[in-house]
């Protein structure tokens, strides 16, 4: 069954410290997408990858950084400069070409104390 | 920078109300737009979308969407909403040939009352 996983479903962390955050996907997708989903806030775009080894930064990429060295693969990692961690992380991939939706994960609860 | 508008964040209706929810964007060139639903304790699922054609689209579940360009809106309805449908409706938008993700509205959690 293809899909997007993302591992763990609910973490935790102590103020100051990275945490790195997993999605893989099984879709054969080229792109893959990071957004932070906060209630009352909708989906905001965090980082975004179009091909291994390149990503671009999304609307509020500052805290945030990730790397794309596998097309299966796309971590966020949430360094201790975000300075409002604790939210709900949700991974996506597509197709290129501007006829695709994208596809998402079941998202990653983080909670920072 | 493009931005979505979702008109209401909540909605509460009765079971077999009809359902309109708006959706306004601000982007002047060609986009694709999407409406996704998230159901509780469940991963965002794909609505419906439109890309060019037919201004009227369809989706799974009975909901549809009307595309008016001059309006710069997007509203999902449905005829006869249910009990089921009760969750969390987001809007988004993608520039035509672009290749930089969707941008969200702050979406519509609806809530359907036996």
């Amino acid at each position: 069954d293809g899909g997007i996983t993302q591992s763990p479903k609910y973490l935790f962390r102590k103020e100051g410290q990275n945490v790195t955050l997993s999605c893989e996907q099984n879709l054969n997708h080229d792109a893959m997408y990071w957004y932070r989903q906060d209630p009352g806030q909708g989906l905001r775009l965090i980082y975004y990858s179009q091909i291994v080894n390149d990503f671009q930064k999304g609307d509020i990429a500052e805290g945030y950084s990730v790397s794309r060295e596998k097309k299966e693969s796309f971590p966020l990692t949430v360094t201790s400069a975000q300075k409002n961690p604790t939210a709900f992380y949700l991974c996506a991939s597509s197709i290129t070409g501007q006829n695709s939706p994208l596809h998402f994960g079941n998202g990653t609860r983080l909670t920072v104390t | 920078a493009q931005s979505v508008s979702q008109h209401n964040h909540h909605v509460i209706l009765s079971e077999a109300a009809s359902l309109e929810l708006g959706c306004n964007y601000s982007y002047g060139g060609t986009v694709n737009l999407f409406w996704y639903v998230q159901y509780p304790g469940q991963h965002l699922q794909l609505l419906l979308k439109y890309f060019s054609g037919d201004p009227l689209v369809k989706g799974i579940k009975g909901f549809e969407a009307e595309f008016i360009k001059s309006k710069f809106s997007f509203n999902l309805r449905k005829p006869s909403v249910q009990w089921s449908d009760t969750a969390e409706y987001f809007c988004a938008v993608k520039k035509g040939g672009g290749a930089d993700g969707l941008t969200f509205g702050k979406g519509t959690h609806l809530i359907i009352q036996p």
